[in-house]
């Protein structure tokens, strides 16, 4: 299985500033036919299921604010929030869909700080 | 708009089967799409169990493949998941979720999950 590691595990940001979520992948996760990386970025708050916000580790899920962007190739990305709200306190995720079984990363939580 | 709803017993003996359900409204299980269950135990992170595609085809994660069977009933717009031989460590938040059929293996609607305990 393909191994996905997040860094950090926690992270505290002040409201207003950016906040930058790694994910690495222990194969790369880049299709050559199509240049695609099978990356996607989830929130999810307290109680609730995971919300898709990134696909393609580029590509924004309908109806996200645009202050989350998603970046990164091969084996190595990274989720940006560039200016952090109040309602983005939440864990993070990342997944893989290049190699079956899909895998997530552990998780990061983004507290205020 | 998409709806998912899971529902199933909260409570499952070891040894035992547990067996969810997914109820699916505003949107039909046959269009071109998979339906994929995914499980995250209190605290931890999200395993993929499987999904099946609208065809009837599944596909299971190898690490759970021998205890698991995802069905759909078309005239219930309803899709299943059968989870034998459970232990302690199948105790999670079980999620249904859609994956459409033009794009790769991730979730743009999710249920909002149905916490299963494994205890005696």
């Amino acid at each position: 299985d393909i191994v996905m590691t997040q860094s950090p595990d926690s992270l505290a940001v002040s409201l207003g500033e950016r906040a930058t979520i790694n994910c690495k992948s222990s194969q790369s996760v880049l299709y050559s036919s199509n240049n695609e990386n099978y990356l996607a970025w989830y929130q999810q708050k307290p109680g609730q299921p995971p919300k898709l916000l990134i696909y393609w580790a580029s590509t924004r899920e309908s109806g996200v604010p645009d202050r989350f962007s998603g970046s990164g190739s091969g084996t190595d990305f990274t989720l940006t929030i560039s200016r952090l709200q109040a309602e983005d306190v939440a864990v993070y995720y990342c997944q893989q869909y290049h190699t079956a079984p899909a895998t997530f990363g552990q998780g990061t939580k983004l507290e205020i700080k | 708009q998409v709806q998912l709803q899971e529902s199933g017993p909260g409570l499952v003996k070891p040894s035992e089967t547990l067996s969810l359900t997914c109820a699916v409204s505003g949107y039909s299980i046959s269009s071109d799409c998979y339906w994929g269950w995914i499980r995250q135990p209190p605290g931890k992170g999200l395993e993929w169990i499987g999904n099946i595609y609208h065809s009837g085809t599944t596909y299971y994660n190898p690490s759970l493949k021998s205890r698991v069977a995802i069905s759909a009933d078309t005239s219930k717009n309803q899709v299943s998941l059968r989870l034998s031989s459970v232990t302690a460590a199948d105790t999670a938040v079980y999620y249904c979720a859609r994956r459409t059929a033009v794009a790769g293996n991730f979730f743009d609607y999710w249920g909002r999950g149905t916490l299963v305990t494994v205890s005696s």
